[in-house]
């Protein structure tokens, strides 16, 4: 039963076209992540939602847009795609606990590798 | 804003050895520490955390990790090297006053046989 599930795996799409990578957690969790992974394996945090609502957006380009529906569900949708967005794409889930601080134990998926051409 | 240093992007050891990698943080407040490993085509997965409590941290796999305030240090070790080791290890802080948690750039350890 996987915790935290991306799909596509992969994706290899041209330049100037829209995709969109979907995760699902069924921890129970009330945060979740998108991080990026670039070829020299650099992890990098994008955006984070708790309990839908976005807590932390790292100077993304707007052409990168997180949605997410509940709290077990945060999607990426990336429009007009550039060379520069090949990478692997992680989402990650954790517990945040009301009153204290976050223990940041990261639940991740198993990325969306995503080649733009 | 709290950071990491990973020293040494590549290690090599040779199975059974001693197994040493380094990281040093910065934080501007008592930060919680974590190492996190990755195998090829795979997500991160924690290895141990520290949050405060005992400095010696001990994770799975037989990795344990010592926090020293006066280094600003949260090495990794593991007293004998399998090959089943080799992956690319991460350190990363949080200050938990938001959710950011922030990876260092990451160290690849082979295992030589």
């Amino acid at each position: 039963d996987t915790a935290v599930s991306q799909t596509p795996k992969y994706l290899v799409t041209q330049m100037g076209n829209d995709k969109s990578i979907k995760c699902e957690q069924n921890l129970g969790h009330d945060t979740m992540y998108w991080y990026k992974q670039d070829s020299k394996k650099f992890l990098k945090i994008m955006f984070s939602y708790n309990n839908k609502e976005l807590i932390i957006n790292e100077t993304v380009p707007n052409r990168f847009s997180p949605k997410s529906p509940d709290k077990a569900h945060l999607n990426l949708h990336i429009n007009s795609l550039e060379l520069g967005d090949s990478a692997v794409y992680f989402c990650a889930s954790s517990i945040r606990t009301s009153g204290t601080r976050n223990t940041g134990e990261l639940f991740f998926g198993e990325g969306s590798r995503l080649t733009v051409l | 804003a709290q950071s990491v240093t990973q020293l040494g992007s590549h290690v090599s050891v040779s199975e059974g050895a001693l197994v040493l990698l380094r990281c040093n943080y910065s934080s501007s407040v008592p930060p919680y520490l974590f190492w996190y490993v990755q195998y090829p085509n795979q997500g991160l997965q924690l290895l141990l955390k520290y949050t405060s409590a005992a400095t010696l941290v001990k994770g799975i796999n037989g990795f344990e990790a010592e926090f020293k305030k006066s280094e600003t240090s949260f090495h990794l070790t593991k007293p004998s090297a399998h090959m089943s080791d080799a992956a690319e290890y991460f350190c990363a802080v949080s200050e938990g006053r938001d959710d950011k948690i922030i990876f260092g750039k990451g160290t690849r350890l082979h295992i030589l046989p």
